[in-house]
């Protein structure tokens, strides 16, 4: 299965910026999301990664907050915009090959934002 | 009703005994059916990937999945204290999105 590197691991944000996430797989994936954990809380989707095209975003999440990016079959990026405490979470790429392998985690960056 | 519920326990078991873990759904197209292992501070390990109902083994974990029920199980036999972690089931229609329930917490004590 695939191995996913993401960085950063961890930041500490003032309210009000922005932090870019990347997410890079090392073989070509079909598939590539973007989840959300928050403290204590299972999985949520934000969006699917689509190579060459906008991204799919879930019900509670729009692109000028999350704006994502996937420019090849192996890496995309995820930025939380304008941050604010409530976005404090933990933030995890995940890739599938398609081939019924199921799906492949990061280990995900904390934000904490301050 | 949540499209996945899954006992948040925590659930907590002696060296050696047999596990259950246990989720039910709502929507009938999910097809895929998926536990992940999660440790803290890390991203969520796949343990086991099913396709529709029936048994998949793999060492001491059994997955176990009753469309007709829609009701999924992992079973883990002698269990260990690296077993200690967050279960989490998964599943997915054949369009590739994949809902999480919430999780359930094992401690396995020595």
């Amino acid at each position: 299965s695939a191995v996913i590197s993401q960085k950063p691991s961890r930041d500490i944000c003032q309210r009000g910026t922005s932090l870019t996430i990347q997410c890079q797989v090392d073989s070509q994936v079909t598939m590539m999301f973007w989840y959300r954990q928050q403290p204590g809380q299972s999985l949520t989707l934000i969006a699917t990664a689509n190579q060459g095209s906008e991204a799919t975003y879930e019900s509670g999440f729009v692109i000028d907050k999350f704006p994502i990016s996937r420019p090849n079959l192996t890496f995309s990026t995820l930025t939380v915009s304008n941050m604010s405490p409530e976005d404090s979470s933990i933030y995890l790429c995940s890739a599938s090959t398609g081939d019924h392998q199921g799906y492949t985690f990061g280990s995900g960056t904390r934000l904490t934002v301050v | 009703q949540k499209e996945v519920e899954q006992d948040p326990g925590p659930l907590s078991v002696p060296e050696g005994a047999i596990v259950s873990l246990n989720c039910t759904y709502s929507n009938s197209a999910f097809q895929y059916f998926m536990w992940y292992r999660q440790y803290s501070r890390k991203g969520p390990e796949l343990l086991m990937y099913t396709y529709s109902s029936g048994n998949k083994e793999d060492g001491r974990f059994t997955a176990q999945v009753d469309k007709s029920s829609k009701y999924i199980s992992l079973f883990i036999r002698d269990s260990q204290p690296s077993d200690s972690a967050t279960y989490l089931c998964a599943m997915r229609t054949s369009y590739d999105k994949v809902i999480f329930g919430p999780g359930t917490s094992l401690s396995v004590i020595p």
